[in-house]
């Protein structure tokens, strides 16, 4: 099954830029997806397709997928980006078509 | 407004049958290219695809859990429903339902998703 690794937490103070990485073998061969989950809330697509954004997500959520190594940034970061990110492809060939990543914890200061 | 909301019991007990709804409201699971699928989440752990139904009826199962689960439509009510047999305290988790538009399409992202339900197995 495919595999995508990402760092268990991020720490960063308002105003600076956080970067979210997602590590799976040629994954800039796929596109990936992004999530942001807070306790008790629906999780929200912030980035489709490496580096897309849904209507209403701000220009601040950013992504980009190259190698081995895709990554989620945010900029100016606020305290209401607290939350666990989850970057996905889909893989055909896997168990799990649908293969979520590890999940990151950003932390803000 | 498109929502998606998920029900079911919030306690099952080993060896049972787990059935949850998802009920949505501001789209069609009929409508060509729309998928409804299931995902869980342990706590404390990843996300985790189970199944997911399509607008022609068609079905898809994570091949792990696939000879347990069950994923249907009612298109009358506006509902997915899922079944998962013989429980185990290892499938304690808050399982989600979520949409994907234009699955049908190359399209494999989650645009919207249920708030979740937590089911927790216990005897």
């Amino acid at each position: 099954s495919y595999v995508l690794t990402q760092p268990p937490s991020v720490s960063v103070a308002p105003g600076k830029t956080a970067r979210i990485t997602c590590g799976g073998n040629n994954i800039g061969s796929k596109n990936v997806h992004w999530y942001q989950e807070k306790p008790g809330q629906a999780p929200v697509l912030v980035v489709y397709d490496d580096s897309d954004r849904p209507s209403g997500i701000p220009e601040r959520f950013s992504g980009s997928n190259s190698g081995n190594t895709a990554t989620l940034t945010i900029s100016r970061v606020e305290v209401g980006d607290e939350a666990d990110y989850y970057c996905q492809v889909w893989d055909s060939s896997s168990d799990h078509p649908y293969v979520f990543g590890t999940g990151t914890k950003v932390t803000v200061l | 407004q498109v929502t998606l909301r998920e029900s079911g019991p919030a306690l099952v007990k080993p060896t049972q049958t787990l059935t949850l709804t998802c009920t949505f409201s501001g789209f069609s699971v009929t409508t060509s290219g729309m998928c409804v699928a299931w995902i869980r989440q342990p706590p404390g752990k990843a996300l985790e695809w189970l199944a997911l139904v399509d607008w022609d009826d068609d079905n898809y199962y994570s091949t792990s859990l696939k000879t347990r689960l069950n994923i249907s439509k009612d298109t009358s009510k506006n509902q997915v429903v899922l079944t998962m047999t013989n429980l185990d305290p290892v499938d304690t988790a808050t399982y989600f339902c979520a949409r994907i538009r234009y699955c049908t399409s190359g399209v494999h992202y989650f645009d919207l998703w249920g708030q979740g339900t937590l089911v927790t197995v216990s005897s």
